[in-house]
């Protein structure tokens, strides 16, 4: 257990529909990050909040929105959704960054859009 | 750009040999090169680091090279056994504003009994 929490475990929606996927951070972790892995592929970075606050940005669509909360759990909101944003979500958390402290990850939120 | 090309994409060994997969990055600033291991259904996690001080880091079976000139750097796993079976991921950080941590596509891993 790597003390990182996601919810849900598992998301069956629609196209056109909005789902929110939600991360706690291990204790401690100030630094959020969110990873999309689709069938086969890689870990494409999404975001990573720091303390609150936006600090990178890698190819996050524009139908996709996050925040980090002041109790440092982070959301990524998922609208419009298309068949291809189907994939496995990883939220990962670090004490700073992952420079100075390991990257832990969830488990992860799998997302079919039918 | 921010790209790490990892090869092979697959590799198969026989349990008890070697298994190597090498990554490339783009930027010479890049300067933290870390690898995570996969499980089937399970989450990424990391397995060895190295910093672009470092041309070479051991642990157990696992070893890790950098060079820095090429930009190349290596996962080096010897006397492979079945649990090494996973799916593996190699990183760079790529320095801005805010560095971010860009993952090489995968090298799925099977060791033969």
């Amino acid at each position: 257990d790597s003390g990182v929490t996601q919810t849900p475990k598992h998301l069956i929606t629609a196209t056109g529909q909005r789902v929110t996927l939600r991360c706690s951070p291990r204790s401690g972790d100030l630094s959020v990050y969110w990873y999309q892995q689709s069938l086969d592929q890689g870990l494409q970075f999404l975001i990573q909040y720091y303390n609150g606050e936006e600090r990178a940005k890698g190819n996050i669509l524009e139908r996709f929105s996050a925040q980090q909360f002041p109790d440092l759990h982070s959301e990524l909101n998922l609208s419009s959704l298309e068949l291809g944003d189907s994939a496995l979500y990883f939220c990962a958390s670090s004490v700073v960054d992952f420079v100075t402290g390991e990257l832990f990850f969830g488990e992860g939120s799998r997302l079919t859009v039918l | 750009g921010e790209n790490v090309e990892q090869h092979p994409s697959t590799l198969s060994v026989q349990e008890g040999d070697s298994a190597v997969i090498k990554c490339t990055y783009s930027d010479s600033a890049s300067n933290y090169f870390p690898w995570y291991k996969q499980e089937l259904g399970k989450r990424p996690q990391l397995i060895i680091d190295i910093r672009s001080n470092v041309g070479e880091k051991k642990d157990q079976r696992i070893a890790v090279t950098l060079n820095k000139t090429a930009k190349h750097f290596s996962l080096h796993i010897t006397e492979t056994q079945p649990e090494d079976s996973a799916v593996y991921f190699c990183a760079a950080t790529y320095p801005g504003a805010a560095q971010k941590l860009v993952f090489g596509q995968g090298t799925r891993l099977t060791i033969n009994p």
